[in-house]
């Protein structure tokens, strides 16, 4: 069965950094894109970056550049999101998602940036 | 890159049939056939529902279909069963910086 958990949420201060990490299993995990998209609370989805199998390739949504990075470690199926420079519309469920077609999702991290 | 256009909410009785449309542009749902739908019940992770606009992943109910037209793509549900009262997101490929834009979602109730 194909599992995403994610971990690394919790409450910062704006201006602080997070990292975020999603553990797979069930699936080749070094052979297929991933994202991550977050959801503010009682907003919709937004999509806010990708990386290849090889994480040679990235790519950010306009708000999160600069300050967000996306990463991997393919040797131990996981993938990481290293979030900096915190501001409170950051606040949102962070979800990781396999593929280009987004199937399936983990269960989310709530991430909560305030003072 | 702004999201996709959704109606905010759709209803339907037991049985019947309902089509939300998810509207973009050229450089999204227009160009590329990579659209998808999720399902998202309160508190869960969305689900796939649809993929590459009028695909059905294994398992999900064949009551499910897509279409698209131009820079509009829609799901029906068909026989709509309680279970199907949730939120919808439509999602596209795009050819900006931005790989990949959702829609606003729809509320779905079931009368």
């Amino acid at each position: 069965e194909v599992q995403l958990v994610e971990s690394g949420g919790g409450l910062v201060q704006p201006g602080g950094s997070l990292r975020l990490s999603c553990a797979a299993s069930g699936f080749t995990f070094s052979t297929y894109w991933m994202n991550w998209v977050r959801q503010a609370p009682g907003k919709g989805l937004e999509w806010v970056a990708n990386i290849n199998p090889d994480g040679s390739e990235k790519y950010y949504v306009d708000s999160v550049k600069g300050r967000f990075t996306i990463s991997r470690d393919n040797a131990k199926n996981s993938l990481f999101l290293q979030m900096n420079s915190l501001r409170a519309e950051d606040t949102a469920v962070y979800y990781c998602a396999k593929s280009n077609w987004f199937d399936p999702w983990g269960q989310g991290t709530l991430v909560t940036v305030s003072s | 890159q702004s999201a996709l256009t959704q109606p905010a909410s759709v209803s339907g009785s037991p049985g019947q049939s309902i089509t939300i449309s998810c509207t973009g542009t050229n450089s999204d749902v227009g160009g590329y056939n990579s659209v998808s739908w999720y399902r998202q019940h309160p508190g869960k992770a969305p689900k796939l529902m649809i993929y590459d606009v009028s695909n059905r992943p294994s398992g999900v109910s064949s009551r499910f279909s897509g279409s698209k037209s131009g820079n509009t793509a829609s799901l029906t549900i068909s026989g709509l069963q309680a279970e199907d009262e949730a939120d919808y997101y439509c999602c596209s490929y795009a050819s900006s910086s931005t790989r990949y834009v959702f829609g606003t979602g729809t509320k779905v109730t079931v009368l």
